[in-house]
């Protein structure tokens, strides 16, 4: 079956800003996700975004929403150690449950 | 307040051999999702249960069966276990009516199947 498909690998400076790509599968999907998952942990919901926007800010996060594209991004401002972790993209599916890519490692070095 | 407990934390089985995962909701919620996390993937759906009833399936063999009880709670069993069954199983619980968002997760099961 077709996939979400993530970059596996990102490294920035702290300080920097990250952006985090995803390329989703069902146009028809209500909302897009982001979770953070850390060592040892479950999943975070970091945000997320209706399939009728373009863009939506938190804070330090942006979400870019492509339809056209299937395209999903997420930038956080301002990258710290902390927000080292793994960042997983997610869809609604056909069975009103979700469907994750494979997740991108975020580091973040001093 | 307690969010969705798991337990057990770790867990070791042999192949062959069967497998009860637990899972609490968090106080309020009421619809309970499991997802298997293999290593370097993303969460896989298994199944849903609601009103103690197994509402939704993802694409798992009929090893992998559960339950939900009247307070909630949920269990996930598997049977004849794979080494590839090896994995992070991770509950979710939220609000029926509630879209995904509205999910919390719990810290996951990490089962090693040798």
């Amino acid at each position: 079956g077709e996939d979400v498909e993530q970059s596996l690998f990102l490294s920035v400076r702290e300080g920097d800003s990250s952006v985090i790509n995803c390329t989703y599968t069902d146009s028809s999907s209500t909302y897009l996700y982001w979770y953070k998952q850390e060592p040892g942990a479950g999943l975070q919901l970091l945000t997320y975004i209706f399939s009728n926007m373009d863009m939506k800010q938190d804070q330090r996060l942006t979400v870019l929403l492509n339809k056209k594209d299937k395209h999903l991004s997420l930038r956080i401002a301002d990258t710290q150690t902390g927000d080292s972790a793994i960042y997983f993209c997610a869809e609604d599916d056909n069975n009103n449950d979700m469907r994750f890519g494979a997740g991108t490692r975020l580091t973040v070095k001093p | 307040d307690a969010g969705v407990t798991q337990s057990p934390t770790h867990l070791i089985k042999t192949r062959g051999q069967q497998v009860t995962l637990r899972c609490s909701p968090k106080s309020g919620h009421d619809t309970v999702s499991w997802y298997q996390q293999a290593l370097g993937q993303g969460p896989q759906f298994i199944f849903q249960y609601y009103e103690e009833e197994e509402r939704q399936r993802g694409n798992f063999p009929d090893r992998f069966s559960g339950h939900q009880f009247p307070n909630y709670s949920s269990e996930l069993n598997v049977n004849a276990l794979l080494l590839g069954d090896s994995a992070l199983y991770l509950c979710a619980s939220r609000q029926i009516g509630k879209g995904n968002y509205g999910y919390t997760f719990g810290s996951g099961t990490r089962l090693t199947v040798v």
